[in-house]
């Protein structure tokens, strides 16, 4: 059973602190790793990753991955109360023909505090 | 473009009752996909569909059945409902070609089964 893993569970900062939100992955076959921010209600994409070592840059969001150690990074630099959120990682299997059924992590809920 | 939005918003029901939540796209996404997210368990899919007038299982798909009659619509039933399937349902859609693994989800409908 594909297992995708994220920590920590939840986090709280002041604003202006670097986070770091982790990852792992087990899964069968892989073929790329999604971030998706979570607010008050739908998930938003942030990133897709598919090739190891390549960072992905967005503002003061960036992301990695790491596919022989099986886990991917989420950094926020500079956080600010409006990264308040849940952050979701999912695992996207190879395109077989079907559609692309992505495996969520639990996700990690962080809270920026002034 | 309204992108991906879900009627009702927020149900309470009885058990045995019966309800349908509905789901609309206006991306011309050939992919709908419909998950269920609970504290702790992440977002788990319950069926999607790969095109007009198909459909198939996810993770969790016991007690619901769904409809994809029309490419742009996706229909999530409840034949009897159970207090385990409070929850807050999220419709999701993407694109059909490879490569694009990105799911566009909608706001959210939650769910109290009494």
């Amino acid at each position: 059973e594909d297992k995708v893993v994220q920590s920590p569970l939840s986090l709280v900062v002041h604003e202006g602190d670097t986070v770091t939100l982790n990852c792992s992955y087990e899964v069968t076959n892989f073929r790329s790793l999604l971030w998706y921010k979570q607010e008050k209600k739908a998930p938003t994409f942030l990133f897709m990753l598919t090739s190891s070592g390549i960072e992905k840059k967005s503002g003061r969001l960036s992301s990695i991955l790491d596919k022989k150690e099986l886990f991917s990074i989420l950094n926020i630099t500079a956080t600010q109360t409006g990264d308040s959120a849940i952050y979701l990682c999912a695992v996207a299997p190879p395109n077989t023909g079907t559609a692309s059924k992505l495996t969520f992590g639990t996700g990690t809920r962080l809270q920026v505090t002034l | 473009n309204a992108g991906v939005t879900q009627t009702p918003k927020f149900r309470v029901l009885k058990t045995g009752q019966s309800m349908t939540l509905l789901c609309a796209q206006d991306m011309n996404h050939e992919y709908m996909y419909w998950y269920r997210q609970d504290p702790g368990m992440g977002l788990r899919l319950i069926h999607y569909s790969v095109g007009e007038g198909t459909t198939a299982k996810g993770e969790v798909p016991d007690g619901y059945n769904v409809s994809r009659l029309k490419k742009q619509n996706f229909l999530l039933g409840l034949e009897s409902a159970a207090p385990s399937q409070t929850s807050v349902y999220f419709c999701a859609s993407s694109y059909g070609t490879s490569g694009v693994l990105e799911q566009f989800f909608g706001p959210g409908t939650r769910l109290t089964v009494l």
